[in-house]
């Protein structure tokens, strides 16, 4: 059955640190890619998405993910993190043809500010 | 254009007793995903309807939940009889497209946190 490994389940950073949290999947085959974030008090909502292409993909607020086929990842980075970055973060992968999402079990980020 | 809403975002009910959770999609969007979240851990998708029909519910824990779409709009997951294990946040989630284009967005909703004591 497909997983998803988040690596840090609680990241605590500094203003103007960078960012990089882990995700790892296991399914051999074609796969979308996704990292969601609630922020506090907030609906689940969509940081970015891989689908095809460039596998070096941006999304909103500065954030970015790089998907490794061969390492079975898609880490998280944003080169400067700032205090509304503190939020929950959860990575979440779906085999191509299919509409389930699979989610990691999320990392919980503070940003001291 | 209206997002996701969830009722209640709360409920605090004994175990053995009945609760009804509510979804309303975005309007338009065919398919709708009910999803929970226990004890911190990873959200589990538990079901997908396309309009009125159920697609998948593979991931519905057991036969004390039933989730209902009629009219292929608003959704409704009952716990019936609640247990303590059932405690979470049950997310709804909403999508456009045909039934089997699956490249769309997942819109989720707020949650509904459900405490079972």
């Amino acid at each position: 059955a497909q997983s998803v490994s988040q690596h840090n389940h609680h990241v605590i950073l500094s203003e103007a640190a960078s960012l990089e949290l882990g995700c790892n999947y296991s399914y051999g085959g074609t796969v979308n890619l996704f990292w969601y974030v609630q922020y506090p008090g907030q609906h689940l909502q969509l940081l970015l998405k891989y689908f095809s292409g460039d596998p070096l993909v941006k999304g909103i607020k500065g954030f970015e993910a790089e998907f490794i086929k061969s390492k079975f990842s898609f880490n998280l980075r944003k080169p400067s993190v700032q205090w509304s970055d503190t939020a929950e973060y959860f990575c979440a992968v779906k085999e191509d043809s299919s509409y389930k999402l699979i989610f990691g079990s999320g990392t919980r980020l503070l940003v001291r500010p | 254009e209206a997002g996701v809403t969830q009722f209640p975002s709360h409920s605090v009910i004994e175990k053995g007793q009945t609760v009804t959770l509510r979804c309303d999609p975005i309007s338009g969007h065919d398919n709708l995903y009910w999803y929970r979240r226990v004890m911190g851990k990873e959200i589990k998708f538990l079901l997908h309807f396309v309009k009125e029909s159920k697609q998948d519910e593979s991931g519905m824990p057991n036969n004390r939940f039933l989730a209902e779409r009629t009219g292929g709009t608003y959704s409704t997951l009952k716990v019936q009889p609640a247990e303590l294990e059932d405690s979470g946040v049950y997310f709804c989630a909403s999508s456009q497209g045909a039934p089997y284009v699956v490249s769309y967005e997942q819109y989720f909703g707020p949650g509904t946190r459900l405490t079972v004591t």
